[in-house]
């Protein structure tokens, strides 16, 4: 069974493009969501997605954007990237389906790896 | 707003030296708390969920237990593969199905 994949791994953006990174699910898997990790801040939530809809934000500017497709594919996009971006981007999926009450236990990818020069 | 906490933030062990790694947290009603294994270049992988006080999981050398506050995570004769950074997370009774907050984690190495 094929895990959560991320593209690309690694990539470098210079201060003020913008980036887009992918992410596949595990097959059946209608849930996912996006994290930031870097070293001072551990992982933070971005945003989370079920049937293409954004149903949960963190506390990011507008520069983070996400969406998911009918596939339950997702992408991210950051815009205007500053030096801060600079971070490990971790996408997770899971069985997760609106109104259920048990814990969500998410599948994690490998992540994407962006440095901002 | 949840918070987790982990202590220590590094530990150092010999083989077969066995020690806990503790994670404080505050949430609005837990949902579940959970235990992840993150080695270096990949993405953290699922270890335990913890979702009442007083409730206990194990896996090999790995035993998690929860309290209202707190939740351990006991490594009994380490190897040196246990080497890795042990992340902590609750995820809230309300507000998102996949919206989880992590703690900083443990960084864990097994000296031979």
């Amino acid at each position: 069974k094929a895990g959560v994949t991320q593209t690309p791994r690694y990539l470098i953006k210079t201060r003020g493009q913008q980036v887009t990174l992918s992410c596949s699910p595990i097959s059946g898997h209608r849930s996912v969501s996006w994290y930031q990790q870097t070293p001072g801040q551990g992982l933070q939530f971005l945003f989370e997605y079920f049937s293409e809809t954004q149903r949960n934000k963190g506390n990011f500017p507008g520069r983070f954007s996400g969406r998911q497709f009918s596939n339950s594919r997702s992408e991210m996009n950051v815009s205007t990237l500053e030096l801060g971006d600079s971070a490990l981007y971790l996408c997770a999926s899971s069985l997760a389906l609106p109104g259920s009450s048990g814990a969500n236990v998410l599948t994690f990818g490998a992540g994407s790896r962006l440095t901002v020069l | 707003e949840d918070q987790v906490t982990q202590s220590p933030e590094a530990l150092r062990l010999q083989e077969g030296e066995s020690s806990s790694l503790n994670c404080s947290y505050t949430v609005s009603g837990l949902r579940g708390l959970f235990w992840y294994r993150q080695d270096p270049g990949k993405g953290p992988e699922f270890l335990f969920t913890l979702y009442s006080a007083g409730e206990e999981k194990e896996k090999e050398r790995l035993k998690a237990t929860l309290t209202k506050k707190e939740s351990f995570l006991h490594i009994t004769a380490p190897k040196p593969e246990d080497s890795a950074t042990y992340l902590c997370a609750v995820q809230p009774a309300s507000g998102g199905y996949q919206k989880v907050t992590f703690g900083i984690g443990t960084k864990l190495q097994v000296i031979p």
